[in-house]
């Protein structure tokens, strides 16, 4: 079955620092999907990034970037220069072909807190 | 991305009423989702419509019960509902397409129920 695990249920870093977000997966699938969402605290989640099992480099959309890592299950988060803003839950999340519909399976998420 | 509407977006309720959430996507997509979450549990599946068809009910109790009129509307009509059903209520649409297709979520409907 697939699962996601994200094994920090809190991070913390100061301003303009980078941190790194970690989430593990497990499929027996070769083809599938990873997504990372963020979640204020105003409850919307909000799409930040997409690294598909066949792309060969890392994902990166502006301050955040994907360290794909196949071999070891592993899709961590890279959010370079912290800003205030940037303090919300954070998600991973995963689409495999032979799950039911087109559903998403997420992690429990990790709480990040920038501060000043 | 703010394609996606959810209303109401608070919502306080008895057990003995019936209330619907509304969802509505201005992104032209073709699939659309219910996602049920609580406090400190990953986000739960509860419904899927695939092309206005729904493909996905993941056990969920007979006092939720969905519609889909339409590709860009979504219904999530509550009946009777119990405390522990109190949670964020998510809705997303999305474009089908394979393992890449993105899921864009709404604003979510914060329920409680008394």
């Amino acid at each position: 079955a697939q699962k996601i695990t994200q094994t920090q249920p809190g991070m913390f870093v100061q301003e303009k620092e980078a941190v790194t977000l970690d989430c593990t997966y497990d499929t027996s699938d070769q083809s599938y999907g990873l997504f990372w969402y963020k979640q204020p605290s105003s409850g919307e989640m909000i799409f930040l990034i997409y690294q598909g099992s066949y792309d060969e480099q890392n994902a990166t959309e502006g301050r955040y970037s994907l360290n794909f890592q196949k071999a070891r299950k592993s899709a961590n988060l890279v959010i370079s220069a912290s800003q205030l803003g940037d303090s919300a839950m954070y998600f991973c999340a995963m689409r495999a072909p032979n799950q039911a519909g087109t559903a998403l399976i997420f992690g429990k998420g990790t709480t990040l807190s920038v501060s000043s | 991305e703010t394609g996606v509407t959810q209303t109401p977006r608070h919502l306080v309720m008895g057990m003995t009423n019936k209330k619907s959430l509304k969802c509505e996507q201005h992104l032209g997509h073709n699939a659309m989702y219910w996602y049920k979450q609580s406090a400190k549990k990953p986000l739960e599946l509860m419904f899927v419509y695939s092309l206005e068809e729904r493909v996905e009910n993941n056990s969920v109790p007979s006092r939720f019960s969905p519609e889909c009129p339409n590709s860009s509307h979504l219904f999530l009509h509550l009946h009777t509902l119990q405390p522990e059903d109190s949670a964020l209520y998510l809705c997303a649409s999305s474009h089908l397409g394979g393992v890449g297709e993105t899921q864009y979520f709404g604003p979510g409907t914060r329920l409680l129920v008394l």
